[in-house]
């Protein structure tokens, strides 16, 4: 079972930031946060990744609570074609474990940009 | 680079029929792995590898076998095709097991009938 919880929808206005939650209350002290995000029927787009730390990109900020249990991933100035289904995912990134690797996929966000 | 590439894109197979998902990646990137995406759902791990000659299941593999001889290939083989595998199937990669982002191909759209 996936281990976030996202809300199924979201809308936003072009040029203003998307903000998109994810709850992981029962996140482990090696486990990651990752985002991605899947643009109609292509394949899954990699976003942004972070332990501990507020992380930023090209594409987005991630912003991650002290205790860990939630984050939030921001858009700064959405566009349509930000519009697509973001996936909130936790993986364990440690050789050998029985996790090795996988990414538990949820239902995700759909975030819809409007014009 | 032309990233990770998956062939076909399309694909109609008849039910018993076997075929072999190709998918290709020139980044040298040690993790590879398959995923299928059904209508309305998200995406889940079938099969996976963490480099060439090591394989291991992931939460579907039933009714697909894979293997990895190069660090480049790792193609997904149906035995017998059933209706219950339509499906998108995706290919991922990333440099290792450690926290890297993956790249995924664009897809292989299966029916089977």
């Amino acid at each position: 079972d996936a281990k976030t919880t996202q809300p199924p929808s979201m809308d936003c206005a072009e040029g203003r930031a998307a903000n998109l939650p994810c709850n992981h209350s029962t996140i482990s002290g090696n486990e990651y946060v990752y985002w991605y995000r899947q643009i109609h029927s292509q394949g899954p787009q990699y976003i942004i990744h972070g332990l501990k730390n507020n992380e930023t990109n090209e594409m987005a900020s991630l912003i991650i609570t002290e205790d860990r249990k939630s984050s939030t991933l921001i858009l700064p100035h959405a566009t349509l074609r930000d519009t697509a289904v973001y996936y909130c995912i936790v993986r364990v990134d440690v050789w050998g474990s029985s996790n090795t690797g996988k990414l538990i996929f949820g239902q995700g966000t759909t975030l819809q940009v409007k014009p | 680079n032309a990233g990770v590439t998956q062939t076909p894109k399309f694909q109609v197979l008849k039910t018993g029929q076997s075929m072999t998902l190709q998918c290709a990646q020139d980044m040298n990137h040690e993790y590879m792995s398959w995923y299928r995406q059904d209508p309305g759902m998200g995406l889940r791990l079938i099969h996976y590898s963490v480099g060439a000659g090591i394989t291991d299941q992931g939460e579907v593999p039933n009714g697909y076998n894979v293997s990895r001889s190069t660090t480049e290939d790792f193609p997904l083989r149906l035995l017998s095709a059933a209706p219950s595998q339509t499906s998108v199937y995706f290919c991922a990669s990333s440099p290792g097991t450690g926290p890297y982002g993956y790249t995924f191909g664009s897809g292989t759209r299966l029916t089977v009938v």
